[in-house]
């Protein structure tokens, strides 16, 4: 059965500093999601990484993904207010069926950032 | 470009009711999976279907079960509803392949 652990699970932080959230995943995959979540909101994409070595960034937010190693990480630059939310990571499990789609996702990292 | 309509927003039902909720994926988008959030249990993945198949099925009951019309718009359908059912279910559209997925903004029911 595949597991998605994510670390921190709980985040306060300080406007202008840095952070690292990561992801682990026990099986194969080749697929990463990292979405973000606001309260009483639904599920925003952020990226999809898709190879090993896969790096995207969109403004202060940074993702990456060894799938040798298993591990996706979220890193945040200089933190601003507006990045406060939860953050999933999810895996794509596949099933027998090509192209049929199953995440599989992390507990969450609630990250408050105080000004 | 409209989005994932997820239809109702809200619902309260009553233990032993059953109850049908409604997903709308985005225009030309066939692909359309079901996620059920709760605080205990998180994020857990439901079901998927792909022109009208159910291709990939979640660790759920029985009284979960799906369907996808002919213009990808799913239903999910959960009888004889229990408390632990409350939650806030997620639907997703994509195209299937290479595609994150595009969530709709959740119904969120409540058994009482």
């Amino acid at each position: 059965e595949l597991k998605v652990e994510q670390n921190p699970l709980f985040l306060s932080m300080q406007e202008g500093k840095n952070y690292t959230i990561y992801c682990n995943y026990s099986t194969t995959s080749d697929r990463l999601y990292w979405y973000r979540q606001d309260p009483g909101k639904s599920l925003e994409s952020l990226f999809v990484l898709l190879s090993n070595g896969a790096v995207k960034q969109e403004g202060r937010l940074m993702a990456s993904l060894d799938t040798k190693a298993r591990l996706s990480t979220l890193h945040i630059t200089a933190a601003v207010h507006d990045l406060s939310a939860t953050y999933f990571c999810a895996v794509d499990l596949r099933g027998e069926i090509q192209g049929a789609q199953k995440l599989v996702f992390g507990q969450g990292t609630r990250l408050t950032i105080n000004p | 470009k409209a989005g994932v309509t997820q239809t109702p927003r809200y619902l309260i039902k009553t233990r032993g009711q059953q109850v049908t909720l409604s997903c709308s994926p985005i225009s030309g988008h066939r692909s359309v999976s079901w996620y059920q959030q709760t605080p205990g249990q998180g994020l857990q993945f439901l079901f998927e279907y792909f022109s009208e198949t159910q291709r990939n099925k979640g660790n759920f009951p029985g009284r979960f079960s799906g369907r996808q019309f002919s213009n990808s718009r799913s239903e999910m359908n959960v009888s004889t509803l229990e408390l632990g059912d409350s939650a806030l279910y997620l639907c997703a559209s994509s195209l299937a392949f290479l595609s994150t997925g595009t969530f709709g903004s959740g119904t969120r029911l409540t058994v009482v």
